[in-house]
């Protein structure tokens, strides 16, 4: 089956440290895209990729990096700069074939800072 | 600016009435629409979407939505609700006239649906 896979479920970082959130696709879209939402607030977008070892900030870029290796991978780093990281973490990559945007959604990760 | 705006933070409905999830969008361009669920910890699921052909939209699990280009909205129904239907949803806008203003979706802040029994 096609989709997008998001790890780990769960992650627990301390102050000062970095985390690596991982996302993985295999629909052979070339755009993916990395989201936080925080209660109440809906989904923020912190960085895009639209094609391999291309990447641009979003709203809310500080604190967040990103790589676009491979297609099929986008990770996204939460460094010790990013002043309150506990949120859920959404990934999500753009069907090719459309003009309009439409996304898939992988599950989530929840990142809580102890 | 270009915005989506869900009138709505909570909706609570008992199962069997009718669903109504309200949602108004700011655009200069005709824009693409949709209609996301989430569960508790999951993933956005997609129910709809309106891409500039019917403006009666049907998706899945009974909802459809309506588009309305003089009132400017994309209000979600369904005509019975089933506990299963309580979530959050989210009224999303992809925005047309240029390459560059489909890079990104704008999201409504969602609304909670909660069903009783």
């Amino acid at each position: 089956d096609g989709g997008i896979t998001q790890s780990p479920k769960y992650l627990f970082r301390k102050e000062g440290q970095n985390v690596t959130l991982s996302c993985e696709q295999n629909l052979n879209h070339d755009a993916m895209y990395w989201y936080r939402q925080d209660p109440g607030q809906g989904l923020r977008l912190i960085y895009y990729s639209q094609i391999v070892n291309d990447f641009q900030k979003g709203d809310i870029a500080e604190g967040y990096s990103v790589s676009r290796e491979k297609k099929e991978s986008f990770p996204l780093t939460v460094t010790s700069a990013q002043k309150n990281p506990t949120a859920f973490y959404l990934c999500a990559s753009r069907r090719d074939d459309l003009s309009y945007n439409e996304q898939f959604f992988g599950p989530g990760t929840r990142l809580t800072v102890l | 600016a270009q915005s989506v705006t869900q009138l709505d933070s909570h909706v609570s409905v008992s199962e069997g009435t009718p669903v109504l999830l309200r949602c108004n969008y700011s655009s200069s361009y005709s824009p693409s629409l949709f209609w996301y669920v989430q569960h508790p910890n999951k993933g956005l699921q997609l129910l709809l979407k309106y891409t500039s052909a019917a403006t009666l939209v049907k998706g899945i699990n009974g909802f459809e939505a309506e588009f309305k280009k003089s009132e400017t909205s994309f209000h979600l129904t369904k005509p019975s609700a089933h506990m299963s239907d309580a979530a959050e949803y989210f009224c999303v806008a992809s925005l047309g006239g240029s390459r560059t203003n489909t890079d990104k979706l704008i999201f409504g802040t969602g609304t909670r649906l909660q069903v009783f029994p």
